[in-house]
């Protein structure tokens, strides 16, 4: 299996909402990684999980709230977005580290009403 | 702050047409340079990591290669489904792990 699933592909909702967004990948990966991608922008880094471990959070506002509950999973917990928020979030995974290349999900497109 | 610019924005070729893709970079000691392809509505796909100067990497149609403040994909014969966007990115040297994309070139070969 050399895939990154996420899930689910596409996702609307209410401003007072809470969802959660997954990824999934059996590789044995032990770096996992959250990225927000506006239209015609680049990837934009959120967090790295590291051996199950935050190790690296980019000042992301806390209605992001990220979760790695094994090696296998992470998750993306979200709750009262604004509009602004509305994006493609990828999830990403690497054996160890970036410096090996990531292999990247499909994304989940989010839209904010 | 790390900076990564690409060059040009948009590219369009006729299948069969050889031509370059520039990434610029500015970083404080340099890790690797990574290149990715992007379809519309798709997550990046991994190409390949430059770790020094002088260092070239081939697949397919693509070849990279590397100097001490610039990267460049060479695209050779390309075919229509080379269209894509190319993302290049940045890792700085040093324990942070954060990679640093480039606005990317969106490249179309027409038939």
């Amino acid at each position: 299996d050399t895939e990154v699933t996420q899930t689910p592909k596409h996702l609307v909702m209410g401003m007072t909402n809470k969802k959660s967004l997954k990824c999934e990948q059996h590789m044995g990966h032990r770096a996992m990684y959250w990225y927000k991608q506006k239209a015609k922008k680049p990837p934009e880094l959120m967090f790295v999980y590291s051996y199950e471990k935050l190790s690296i959070n980019e000042s992301v506002p806390s209605r992001f709230s990220p979760e790695c509950p094994n090696s296998s999973l992470l998750n993306l917990h979200l709750h009262a977005l604004q509009p602004e928020d509305s994006a493609l979030y990828l999830c990403a995974s690497s054996p160890r580290d970036s410096l090996y290349g990531y292999t990247f999900g499909s994304g989940t497109r989010l839209t904010v009403v | 702050e790390d900076q990564v610019t690409q060059s040009p924005e948009a590219l369009r070729l006729q299948e069969g047409e050889s031509s370059s893709l520039n990434c610029s970079y500015t970083v404080s000691g340099l890790r690797g340079l990574f290149w990715y392809r992007q379809d519309p509505g798709k997550g990046p796909e991994f190409l390949f990591t430059l770790y020094s100067a002088g260092e070239e990497k081939e697949k397919e149609r693509l070849k990279a290669t590397l100097t001490k403040k610039e990267s460049f994909l060479h695209i050779t014969a390309p075919k229509p489904e080379d269209s894509a966007t190319y993302l290049c990115a940045v890792r700085p040297s040093g324990g942070y792990q954060k990679v640093t994309f480039g606005t990317g070139t969106k490249l179309q070969v027409i038939p």
